[in-house]
């Protein structure tokens, strides 16, 4: 079954954590992309990939860091920098006509 | 710059209602326009797109029409279902190499009543 998995659906940390999300494809796309959801909000980019061991800032990309060692893994750890961690995660892959596949997010949640 | 700017909601139709979700654009160069749909809890999916002017895209009875006259990319249904009740993100693509121009609207939320 093609798709993207993230895991896992529910994250709680404690505040001064690192902690790391994951998302795998096996779409065999070369983009990815990793978006922050607040509540009634729409979606910030935090970092995007458009091929292996190369990623760029998004628009709020503090406290955020990423790798792409695989084509088929782009994590987020979302570091104890970031001032307001909580929040919806999604993680997309772009389509040969820059149509985006969603994840089923992550929901973190520190305290 | 490069944006979208969608009708705020939320929207509340009753069953069988019409729905029109506006979604206009500013764009330096020639997007592709989608409309995407996130049911409560999930990720956002693809509903239709449209990649040049004039064309139509359309998806579970749901049309949106490229207008370049208009920069606009309007969602519209004819009768809504309960089901149909989420939240619906009109976005942008520029093609550009080098850098990301994919940008989403903020999102209107429907909700349909029986």
């Amino acid at each position: 079954d093609g798709g993207i998995t993230q895991s896992p659906k529910y994250l709680f940390r404690k505040e001064g954590q690192n902690v790391t999300l994951s998302c795998e494809q096996n779409l065999n796309h070369d983009a990815m992309y990793w978006y922050r959801q607040d509540p009634g909000q729409g979606l910030r980019l935090i970092y995007y990939s458009q091929i292996v061991n190369d990623f760029q800032k998004g628009d709020i990309a503090e406290g955020y860091s990423v790798s792409r060692e695989k084509k088929e893994s782009f994590p987020l750890t979302v570091t104890s920098a970031q001032k307001n961690p909580t929040a919806f995660y999604l993680c997309a892959t772009e389509g040969q006509d820059y149509e985006q596949y969603f994840g089923p997010g992550t929901r973190l949640t520190v305290t | 710059g490069d944006s979208v700017t969608q009708m705020e909601g939320p929207v509340t139709l009753s069953e069988e209602a019409f729905l029109t979700i506006n979604c206009t654009y500013t764009a330096t160069g020639y997007p592709s326009l989608f409309w995407y749909v996130q049911y409560p809890g999930e990720g956002l999916q693809l509903l239709l797109k449209a990649t040049k002017a004039d064309d139509k895209g359309s998806n579970k009875g749901f049309e949106a029409t490229y207008r370049k006259e208009t920069t606009s990319f309007h969602l519209e249904k004819g009768s809504v279902q309960v089901s149909d009740s989420a939240v619906y993100f009109c976005a942008l693509k520029i093609e550009k190499t080098g850098a990301n121009n994919l940008f989403f609207g903020t999102g209107t939320r429907l909700t349909v009543i029986p």
